[in-house]
Formats: structure tokens, C-alpha cells, sequence
């Protein structure tokens, strides 16, 4: 079975400086990997996915990913994050063949002005 | 383009009554699934349905019904809800072609 770990419930950065939240995996086989984003009292957004091929990943509003196999890693980044990007960060991974998603228990990023 | 839309945004239910969340997408994908939202927990799988006709259990099954109606349609229901229940649900399709899915903004549930 597929699983997700966020080890981070929140993740605190000021302004202009480099953020990242981490996300590792278990799957049996290869997988899929997401990002997605909440804001308050909203439904989720999709931020990026790995599906193959090359190992970093850039998606909306400059966020990027990379997929470290050995590591079993997924982490989302960004180079300079701004007061807009705080809300709450979901990884999550599934299997190709239409298997359904498992979610992360999210990460709370609070970007600080 | 409407997405995924979700009904009712917002619903209070004693304990013991039953209800049932509407949701219908319209970007003709095969996929629907219902997920819920707690603190701390993430988003749990109810239930999803891979195509018309057919459903399955996810994660959290226990104490709910789905129904596909159509390909546009994927409904939930609470027989006879509990205090355990109050949660955010969400409703999602699914886009085989690209593996995305698409939320609809939620439903908040409380059960007193």
C-alpha cells in the first residue's frame, strides 16, 4: 500500500528567502507524485506532478519539485517565497492505473513579511 | 467551465438524521472519488468510483453510501450520522490523461 509521510506540520519562512517542504514516500513499484495547495476554506489546487522522466519538476507559481528515488523523496521548493504563498502544502503519491491518491497530513507554511 | 461543484457548502445535522452530499463534474472524466478532511489527518478516502457503475471503498468507508448516477454524478450519503462524522468533504474527479484531480470546494459537516 501506498503511503505518504510530511514530516513537518508547519514550516516558518520570512519573506524573499528559500523555502522548502518535505514529503517522502512508499510505494511498491513506480510512482506518481503530487503537490497540491489549500488556501482557507477552499478546495485543493494542483501545484505539480512527477510522473517520469526528468527529476525536477516545475509547476505553478514557481514552485518546483525533485524526485529522489533513493530517497524516496518528493520535496517542493521555491526560491523566494512571498506572503501569498502561505497556506497548507499536501503531498501525495499513487500508482499508474488509475489507483486513487493518498494525501499527506499536510504542512502548514506560514511565509513571513 | 464549472469544474467540480459540491452541495451544500455548509449543513448542521443531529445526530441520528441522514443526508446526502451532491457532487457533479463536468469534464467528462471516468474517475470521481470523496475524500474527507480532518485536523491532523489529512485527506481520507471514502469512497471512489474508477468509472460509471462501479464503486469502492477507500480508507474510511464505515458509515456512508455512495451512489454514481451518471458519469457526471457522484452523490454521499449519511444513513445515520454521528458526531464522528463532522469533517470537510471534499469531492474530486480524476483526469486519467495528466493523473490530476480536480476538488470541488467542500462541504463542511457538523453532526451535533
Amino acid at each position: 500500500a501506498q503511503s505518504v509521510a510530511q514530516p513537518e506540520d508547519q514550516v516558518n519562512v520570512a519573506e524573499g528567502n528559500p523555502l522548502t517542504v518535505k514529503c517522502t514516500y512508499s510505494v511498491s513499484g513506480n510512482p506518481y507524485l503530487f503537490w497540491y495547495v489549500q488556501y482557507p476554506n477552499r478546495g485543493l489546487q494542483f501545484l505539480l506532478k512527477y510522473i517520469t522522466g526528468d527529476n525536477l519538476v516545475k509547476g505553478s507559481y514557481g514552485f518546483e519539485a525533485e524526485f529522489n528515488k533513493s530517497q524516496t523523496s518528493f520535496h517542493l521548493k521555491k526560491p523566494s517565497a512571498l506572503v501569498s504563498d502561505s497556506a497548507l502544502y499536501f503531498c501525495a503519491v499513487s500508482l499508474p492505473g488509475n489507483t486513487p491518491l493518498v494525501f499527506g497530513k499536510g504542512t502548514r507554511l506560514s511565509v513571513i513579511a | 467551465n464549472a469544474g467540480v461543484t459540491q452541495t451544500p457548502k455548509f449543513q448542521v445535522l443531529k445526530t441520528g438524521q441522514s443526508m446526502t452530499l451532491q457532487c457533479a463534474q463536468d469534464m467528462n472524466h471516468n474517475s470521481m472519488y470523496w475524500y474527507r478532511q480532518d485536523p491532523g489527518m489529512g485527506l481520507r478516502l471514502i469512497y471512489y468510483s474508477a468509472s460509471e457503475g462501479t464503486t469502492d471503498k477507500g480508507e474510511v468507508p464505515n458509515g456512508y453510501n455512495v451512489s454514481r448516477l451518471n458519469k457526471r454524478e457522484f452523490s454521499l450519503r449519511l444513513e445515520s450520522a454521528a458526531p464522528s462524522q463532522t469533517s470537510v468533504y471534499f469531492c474530486a474527479s480524476y483526469a486519467g490523461n495528466t493523473g490530476e484531480l480536480f476538488f470541488g470546494e467542500g462541504s463542511r459537516l457538523t453532526v451535533l
